[in-house]
Formats: C-alpha cells, sequence, structure tokens
C-alpha cells in the first residue's frame, strides 16, 4: 500500500457542482496534513492547512478523520479558475527529522 | 519578495553531460527543499536542508546526484553524469519551518537527449 494515495481523477465537474476528494495515508502516527493546488505546468502553491477539528476558506473545506486515516477537501460551487491539480502532503515524524509525503494528485476540470 | 527563484528555467542536454541547477530561497527561510516531478510518479522530495546542512537524502535516486548549500541564499543541485531518466521538472522549495507553508520555484524542465 502506498503512504499516501488520491485518485488520480480526472474529475469532470460542471460550474456551480460540489466536489470532494479524499487522500488516504497509511501511517497513524501522521502529524501534519496539507492541501497544495497545482495548475498546469505551474508550481504547487498551498491551498490550505488540515486541522484536527477541520477548517474552511469560502467555498474550501478540508477535514481530517483520523479514525479511518484520511484528510478531504470539498469544493463548494466550483468556479472554472478550480481546474487544476489537488495535492495532498503528509508529514511524518522520523526519528530527529520530518519525512514528507506527497499525493500524485487529483485532476479537476470545471466545466461551463 | 522575490518569491523563490531557480535557474534555468528550461535545459536540454545530452545524456553524459552534467546539469547544475540553481536555486535562491527567500530570505529568512531556514529550510529548503528540492523536488523532482514527473507524470509518473509525481512529486519526489529528493533532499532537504535546515540552515544549509543537509538533514534527509534518502530521496536522492543515485550517486549521481549531489545537492549543496553553501549559504543561506543559494543552493545547486547537480547531475553527473546525466541520463534520459532524468529528465522531469526539479522544483525548488523554501519554508520557515518544519511544519510550515513551503513556497515553491517555478522549476527547472529538464530535457536529456
Amino acid at each position: 500500500r502506498k503512504e499516501v494515495e488520491q485518485d488520480p481523477g480526472p474529475f469532470n465537474v460542471p460550474e456551480g457542482a460540489t466536489v470532494a476528494f479524499n487522500c488516504t495515508y497509511s501511517n497513524s502516527a501522521s502529524q501534519s496534513f496539507f492541501w497544495y493546488r497545482q495548475d498546469c505546468r505551474k508550481e504547487p502553491k498551498l491551498l490550505m492547512s488540515v486541522y484536527s477539528s477541520g477548517n474552511e476558506d469560502g467555498r474550501f473545506t478540508a477535514q481530517l478523520n483520523r479514525a479511518s486515516q484520511y484528510i478531504s477537501l470539498l469544493i463548494r460551487d466550483s468556479k472554472l479558475s478550480d481546474s487544476a491539480t489537488y495535492l495532498c502532503v503528509v508529514i511524518n515524524n522520523a526519528g530527529n527529522n520530518r519525512k514528507l509525503i506527497w499525493g500524485l494528485g487529483t485532476s479537476l476540470a470545471v466545466n461551463p | 519578495d522575490a518569491g523563490v527563484i531557480q535557474s534555468p528555467r528550461h535545459e536540454v542536454t545530452e545524456m553524459g553531460q552534467e546539469v547544475t541547477l540553481r536555486c535562491k530561497p527567500i530570505s529568512g527561510h531556514d529550510y529548503l527543499f528540492w523536488y523532482r516531478q514527473t507524470m509518473m510518479r509525481g512529486l519526489e522530495l529528493l533532499i532537504y536542508f535546515n540552515n544549509n546542512v543537509p538533514i534527509d537524502d534518502s530521496g536522492m535516486p543515485e550517486d549521481r546526484f549531489s545537492a549543496k548549500m553553501p549559504n543561506a541564499s543559494f543552493s545547486t543541485l547537480k547531475i553527473q553524469p546525466s541520463e534520459p531518466r532524468d529528465s522531469a521538472v526539479y522544483f525548488c522549495a523554501s519554508s520557515q519551518g518544519p511544519y510550515n507553508e513551503q513556497f515553491f520555484g517555478p522549476g527547472t524542465r529538464l530535457t536529456v537527449l
């Protein structure tokens, strides 16, 4: 089993739709979680951190489910500009070092 | 701030040649990361530095790859000799702390013929 797994998609949704992605992780001791967004041929940029209590930023909601070992990203009222690849990042403490593990990403296409 | 700066943006070289990628992190960021991204393997962490010291290089593919950070404002990733399978986009990123947001540079698109 991969340490971090994402459904690659693509998810094709119409404007205004609600769409959700999950990212599963295998290490129950994972400590920090993030969602990044990457536009085509561009660098990844932080979308939001994922807190234990869940967090919301406008149309975006991130949640953590430690029992089932996954994080989720919900996008409401999808816009054309939301079309991108969404990458999850899991950070584990490996001894005295951090270990960053990136998912392969979920591709989202929002259609007019 | 100009953000993370990488050079060159594009590099085309022939197999066997030496390739050097450069990165200038954001001033004040203590962590610097080198990544490689391909369609098949996604984003892979190669190595990261804390205060110019390499902390984890377990992602470096093999001895052909080396990275240095001689000072807080400059890092290099060198591939010698290069091979076609090294073709990828190489990103440099920096952050203020171990759990902080990482800021990525625009990447270097490397093609090895």
